[in-house]
């Protein structure tokens, strides 16, 4: 059973362009991560999210944790080639437990 | 600040031979975690180190694996003797206690078992 269910998985748009990608769950997560990670190495920490209904920007990139804190999203405007990647959002339930991923949206970007 | 590092970054082994990996946390990250991306799934939990102490080590997948981490510092995990469904990178990620649990992974060692 995927605990951190994220969409789309792919994602193919034009420069210039906004998008959202979500990640839904039916447990409540003491805190969300979302992450970007390239071709052949790790994932990097984008930004967290702790509190329900909390909104926190990176330049052009907007995330969202929802009120019940079992759903994120994340908005990015006027979208460039460099945002292309793989993100991805992982949830934590409680502390320092481990992160429970979700499967990942795979962003291209054409100029 | 050095973040993670692991070693190999790639591995290519027979079935049945025995691979180690290791893993290089960010200095002072009392939490050191280990995870696996099998192809076309998410990335999964595998153990959990506090300090030199496991603490969490339900995402083993069974007795062939053996972690590691003497001294609380670095971390190895074992894989012996490798099995085909073995096969799929290996990340290693770091945090300090409290917090909010902010994660900081390295870029993984790729193990192919042919």
């Amino acid at each position: 059973t995927q605990l951190l269910e994220q969409s789309p998985q792919f994602l193919s748009i034009q420069e210039g362009e906004n998008l959202t990608v979500y990640c839904n769950s039916s447990s409540v997560f003491s805190s969300l991560q979302w992450y970007r990670q390239e071709p052949g190495e790790g994932p990097v920490l984008l930004v967290t999210v702790v509190t329900g209904g909390e909104v926190k920007k990176l330049k052009r990139l907007t995330f969202q944790f929802g009120d019940a804190r079992k759903d994120s999203s994340l908005h990015i405007t006027a979208a460039q080639p460099g945002d292309t990647g793989l993100y991805l959002c992982a949830g934590a339930m409680t502390g320092n437990t481990p992160l429970v991923f979700g499967k990942g949206t795979r962003l291209s970007v054409i100029a | 600040e050095a973040g993670v590092t692991q070693f190999p970054s790639h591995s290519v082994i027979e079935k049945g031979q025995t691979v180690t990996l290791r893993c290089d946390p960010i200095s002072g990250h009392d939490n050191l975690y280990w995870y696996r991306r099998v192809m076309g799934k998410e990335i999964k939990f595998l153990l959990h180190f506090v300090k030199e102490s496991k603490q969490d080590e339900s995402g083993m997948p069974n007795n062939r694996f053996l972690a590691e981490r003497t001294g609380g510092t670095y971390s190895t995990l074992k894989v012996q003797p490798a099995e085909l469904e073995d096969s799929g990178v290996y990340f290693c990620a770091s945090s300090q206690m409290g917090g909010w649990n902010e994660q900081f992974f390295g870029p993984g060692t790729r193990l192919t078992v042919l």
